[in-house]
């Protein structure tokens, strides 16, 4: 079975500017939650979603926002750029809903310039 | 504030030794824990999950939870060169969200 999938694996934006990151999580598998990781934060929660719906979110500012399609594939965008938005974007899939047992894919490497 | 932390090393640990990684979490509400490693530049990878009190075996692997304590530990056993890696430790709340530890960072010296 394949795992979960993210593209693009390297991204580089400068400030101001707006991206859109992709996954695909596990076939069969319905919840999609998002994190950034950072060397001084570690990992931090972004906003989960089953069914197309956020079910859940972290403390991050609006410019973060996410959605989910038909297909279980989920897509996150972050809007108006700042460098403390540099960071490894990983993306972890689930069976169900609000299920603690999740299964990274390799993330997305953005860095503002 | 819910938090779970974690040493953040490096613990360097011979080869065939047995590396000890601990966690403690603040919030009395878990129930669920779990144990993730992260090679450098690759995304997390779990490994282990406990839920009751005591020891849970996996291989070379041995998870303990001392819910009382607010303590969660992992042993490695015979550890080798490719168990180098960062630990993370997260605690299950009770929104079904992972509170994540820091990491501990391991290195295994041949």
């Amino acid at each position: 079975k394949a795992g979960v999938t993210q593209t693009p694996r390297y991204l580089i934006k400068t400030r101001g500017q707006q991206v859109t990151l992709s996954c695909s999580p596990i076939s069969g598998h319905r919840s999609v939650s998002w994190y950034q990781q950072t060397p001084g934060q570690g990992l931090q929660f972004l906003f989960e979603y089953f069914s197309e719906t956020q079910r859940n979110k972290g403390n991050f500012p609006g410019r973060f926002s996410g959605r989910q399609f038909s297909n279980s594939r989920s897509e996150m965008n972050v809007s108006t750029l700042e460098l403390g938005d540099s960071a490894l974007y990983l993306c972890a899939s689930s069976l169900a809903e609000r299920s603690y047992e999740q299964y990274f894919g390799p993330g997305t490497r953005l860095t503002v310039t | 504030q819910k938090e779970v932390e974690q040493n953040s090393g490096p613990l360097s640990v011979p080869e065939g030794a047995i590396a000890s990684l601990n966690c403690t979490y603040s919030d009395r509400g878990s129930q669920s824990f779990f144990w993730y490693r992260q090679y450098s530049g690759k995304s997390p990878e779990l490994i282990m999950s406990i839920y009751s009190n005591g020891d849970k075996e996996d291989g070379r692997f041995t998870a303990q939870l001392n819910k009382a304590s607010q303590y969660v530990s992992l042993l490695i056993r015979d550890s080798q060169p490719s168990d180098s890696a960062t630990y993370l430790c997260a605690a299950g709340d009770s929104n079904y969200q992972l509170i994540w530890g820091a990491g501990t960072k391991l290195i295994i010296k041949p």
